[in-house]
């Protein structure tokens, strides 16, 4: 079965600074790989989606991910971070054939002034 | 379109009551997901819903019932509520016409739910 563990979950930088959520998954086959934003009080959106074209992907907002076969990761990564970026960040992950995504715990992304 | 819409938005019951959750999507979907979510949990599944008249279990289906009578709407029920089901709860749809199954979800606003 797969699984995916977001390390750390809770993550402050300063405005302006280099912003890095990381996501690690568990799986035999190649999976599919999503990034959800959720800004207070609000549903989740999709950032992002990784379905097995390009390994590096472009996303919402300036955000963009990673995939890396070999370290089974998908970082999220922002070159400069914006107030406007303060939310909770989750990766999922599926697999072909799958019915459903398999969400990790989440990280709450604070940006200092 | 107003995509995935939830009803209601808050609801405070109390031990032992009962209440439907609605949840309604305008994207013509065939699979809906019902979710919690609780702090340091993230978000987990209680149940889904392939196609109109099929449900299935998720991760924590217990104390929850769900009907998919139609396409566009997806219910969560529960029967006898209790403090421990004190949350949020999330409703989401994806696409998976034509044989097609995107993998994306499209998710509501979510209801808050307190149970006393």
């Amino acid at each position: 079965a797969q699984s995916v563990t977001q390390l750390g979950s809770h993550v402050s930088v300063s405005e302006g600074a280099l912003v890095l959520l990381r996501c690690n998954y568990s799986s035999s086959v190649p999976p599919y790989l999503f990034w959800y934003v959720q800004y207070p009080n609000q549903g989740l959106q999709l950032l992002l989606k990784y379905t097995s074209a390009a390994t590096l992907v472009k996303g919402i907002n300036g955000f963009e991910a990673e995939f890396k076969k070999s370290e089974t990761s998908f970082h999220l990564t922002k070159p400069s971070a914006h107030m406007s970026d303060a939310a909770e960040y989750f990766c999922a992950v599926s697999l072909q054939g799958a019915q459903k995504l398999v969400f990790g715990q989440g990280t709450r992304l604070t940006i200092n002034p | 379109n107003a995509g995935v819409t939830q009803t209601p938005k808050f609801r405070v019951l109390k031990t032992g009551q009962s209440m439907t959750l609605l949840c309604a999507q305008d994207m013509n979907h065939e699979y809906m997901y019902w979710y919690r979510q609780d702090p340091g949990m993230g978000l987990r599944l209680i149940h889904y819903s392939v196609g109109e008249g099929t449900t299935a279990k998720g991760e924590v289906p217990d104390g929850y019932n769900v009907s998919r009578l139609k396409k566009q709407n997806f219910l969560l029920g529960l029967e006898s509520a209790a403090p421990s089901q004190t949350s949020v709860y999330f409703c989401a749809s994806s696409y998976a016409g034509g044989g097609l199954f995107t993998h994306e979800q499209f998710f509501g606003p979510g209801t808050r739910l307190t149970v006393l």
